[in-house]
């Protein structure tokens, strides 16, 4: 069964230190696509970035980058000289193709606080 | 204006009461869908539709039914609310073709006393 793991519930850093989030996903399927959303304190969900099972190139934007790891069934977000506006609540999610139902499978969701 | 709007955006209710929650998307996309949202649970699917004909059950469709009046709009409805449904609900869209990113609205939280 498709799963996403986000084993780290809550991650407080002082602003310009460099965090990772990780996530871990489970699936069965040889073609599926992982997002990530960044959910500020006003609660809105903002789309970050998709990756698809063939391609395993890190991404980099700016701060952000992607470590994309099939091996290890991971997908972890790095964000580079943290700022105090990256404070969020942030989603791994997955989903496969082999459904045609795209339905999104989110993990728990990590919170991050950066402090001044 | 924004892309996916969702009316009311804060509502309290009671036990029983028949509730309504409203989604509206200027994006053209034709895939529409519902979540709800718990601490600590992350985003759970209640229901999905690809077109104003076509909608499908998600994974904690219990309690909730839904209509999808036109391609832009998609409501979620609480017929007899309960306590445990207090949640923060959003609705998103995505283009039908390929994979893309879901698009989602602003949320309305629901408290159900």
């Amino acid at each position: 069964a498709q799963k996403v793991t986000q084993a780290q519930t809550e991650i407080s850093v002082v602003e310009k230190e460099d965090v990772t989030l990780d996530c871990v996903y489970e699936t069965r399927d040889t073609t599926y696509y992982l997002f990530w959303y960044k959910q500020p304190p006003s609660g809105e969900l903002v789309f970050l970035i998709r990756r698809n099972s063939f391609d395993e190139q890190n991404e980099i934007s700016g701060r952000y980058s992607w470590n994309f790891q099939k091996s290890t069934s991971s997908f972890n977000f790095t964000i580079t000289a943290s700022q105090v506006v990256d404070s969020a609540v942030y989603f791994c999610a997955l989903s496969e193709a082999i459904y045609n139902t795209d339905k999104l499978i989110f993990g728990t969701g990590t919170r991050l606080q950066v402090f001044p | 204006d924004a892309d996916v709007t969702q009316t009311p955006r804060n509502r309290i209710t009671k036990t029983g009461k028949r509730i309504m929650l409203e989604c509206s998307q200027t994006k053209g996309h034709d895939r529409m869908y519902w979540y709800r949202q718990d601490p600590g649970l992350g985003l759970r699917l209640i229901y999905y539709s690809f077109d104003v004909k076509d909608i499908n059950k998600g994974e904690i469709s219990d309690g909730y039914s839904v209509s999808r009046q036109a391609q832009a709009k998609f409501s979620l409805s609480l017929e007899s609310a309960i306590p445990n449904q207090t949640a923060l609900y959003f609705c998103a869209t995505r283009e039908g073709q390929g994979f893309n990113e879901q698009f989602f609205g602003p949320g309305t939280r629901l408290t159900v006393l």
